[in-house]
């Protein structure tokens, strides 16, 4: 079976600090990609990075960094100088060859930056 | 780029009420899909398609049935709704063969049943 788990459910920091988000995945397939996405107030889920796995390379992308490791099964996700704009819901999710075009999603994690 | 438009943002139904929601995407994507979204469950499938007339359950159809008529458009219908049902639901696209392509996502369905 496949599971995809968020253990933080809620993270609340100040601007400025960093966040990290936890994302611990279960899968026996060897083919499979592990995405990232943010939702924010509007609802709208917006694509935030995918990484394959095959590929573990660790991604910055400005303020925020990905940290893939397939002997811990995580993907964690780190927002560096959190911004207000950040305050969002992210998800974790996992798509394998094996189950065509069907995504497995994390429960999600709210992040609250304050000012 | 992809744009996903659901037909509401906000409902509010009854119970046993007959329920339909619009989804429709602008990029020819072959695939469509319906989750309902709820808090610490994370998005859970309720149905998907990969072409016209074409449908497949995902891991909780129980209560839902779904249309897909022409390829930009995928309704999910609630034949009785039931307060149970209350929830975010959100519909997504992809291409063909996009098993390895980010999802579109329209902006959500929020559905109240009273």
């Amino acid at each position: 079976a496949q599971k995809v788990t968020q253990a933080q459910t809620e993270i609340s920091v100040v601007e400025k600090e960093d966040v990290t988000l936890d994302c611990v995945y279960e899968t026996r397939d060897t083919t499979y990609y592990l995405f990232w996405y943010k939702q924010p107030p509007s609802g709208e889920l917006v694509f935030l990075i995918r990484r394959n796995s095959f590929d573990e390379q660790n991604e910055i992308s400005g303020r925020y960094s990905w940290n893939f490791q397939k002997s811990t099964s995580s993907f964690n996700f780190t927002i560096t100088a959190s911004q207000v704009v950040d305050s969002a819901v992210y998800f974790c999710a996992l798509s394998r060859q094996a189950a065509g075009n069907k995504l497995t999603f994390g429960g999600g994690t709210r992040v609250l930056v304050k000012p | 780029d992809v744009k996903v438009t659901q037909s509401s943002r906000y409902l509010v139904k009854r119970t046993g009420e007959k329920v339909f929601l619009e989804c429709v995407q602008d990029m020819d994507h072959e695939n469509m899909f319906w989750y309902r979204q709820d808090p610490g469950l994370g998005l859970r499938l309720i149905y998907f398609s990969y072409d016209v007339k074409m449908k497949e359950k995902g891991d909780i159809p129980e209560g839902y049935s779904v249309s897909r008529e022409k390829k930009e458009r995928f309704s999910l219908i609630l034949e009785s709704a039931s307060t149970n049902q209350t929830s975010m639901y959100l519909c997504a696209s992809t291409r063909s063969q996009g098993w390895n392509q980010p999802q579109h996502f329209g902006d959500g369905t929020r559905l109240s049943i009273l």
